[in-house]
């Protein structure tokens, strides 16, 4: 399943599926960006980040990509697993604070 | 090696009642971090500590809210006469550098 270019607040994907997630952020100044995972009753966990002189960079099965221009931020996930199911948070620092944009609950289907 | 961890995970108050909020940082985090977190959001920044500084503290909704780091490691948010509008998740995090912040497992908080 994918929702490119528009954040949306939920995303249904196909075990082994890619997927991906998208987010705005509202800061032009920000200099660093931060993907994390919420699982129900836990803490949010890092998946990755980017800093704002990059505008990719890959981890173990996702990527994140950053458009300065359109001010956009996007999570790529690769063979999606059951596991995967959660809350997704985009995050941008300016200055030491974290920003947290809208989540997407994604739910992975068997 | 262990991470963030706070206590209690659960507390349930009366309206009116003080509560204290606790976060045990990952071991050599200079940073401190706590946020808040209403059912379906994200978390919203309140409070920065810097060792046992205080930097930031523009987050907090009300001078009901009070966190303190005294040295530098372990630290309490203390929200005082609780109302229903501060039901929510406490989550604190902790950084070694400007960039990463790890987080907790949050304290549920429900005032009734």
């Amino acid at each position: 399943g994918e929702s490119v270019g528009l954040h949306l607040p939920t995303l249904s994907v196909q075990e082994g599926d890619n997927s991906i997630i998208n987010c705005a952020y509202s800061n032009s100044a920000s200099d660093y960006f931060i993907w994390y995972k919420q699982e129900s009753g836990k803490g949010p966990q890092f998946i990755i980040d980017i800093r704002s002189n990059m505008d990719k960079r890959q981890g173990q099965r996702v990527t994140v990509l950053l458009n300065k221009t359109v001010k956009h931020l996007s999570l790529q996930i690769a063979a999606t697993q059951p596991g995967d199911s959660a809350v997704y948070f985009c995050a941008e620092r300016y200055d030491y604070k974290l920003s947290f944009g809208a989540g997407t609950t994604v739910t992975v289907r068997a | 090696g262990a991470g963030v961890s706070q206590s209690p995970r659960y507390k349930v108050a009366k309206r009116g009642q003080d509560v204290a909020l606790r976060c045990d940082p990952i071991s050599g985090h200079v940073s401190l971090f706590w946020y808040q977190q209403a059912l379906g959001q994200g978390p919203e920044f309140l409070t920065y500590f810097q060792n046992e500084a205080q930097l930031d503290k523009s987050g907090l909704p009300s001078d009901r809210f009070f966190a303190e780091r005294p040295e530098g490691s372990v630290s309490t948010l203390k929200i005082q006469r609780t109302q229903q509008e501060d039901s929510a998740v406490y989550l604190c995090a902790s950084s070694a550098d400007p960039e990463t912040q790890y987080f907790g497992p949050g304290t549920r908080l429900l005032v009734l």
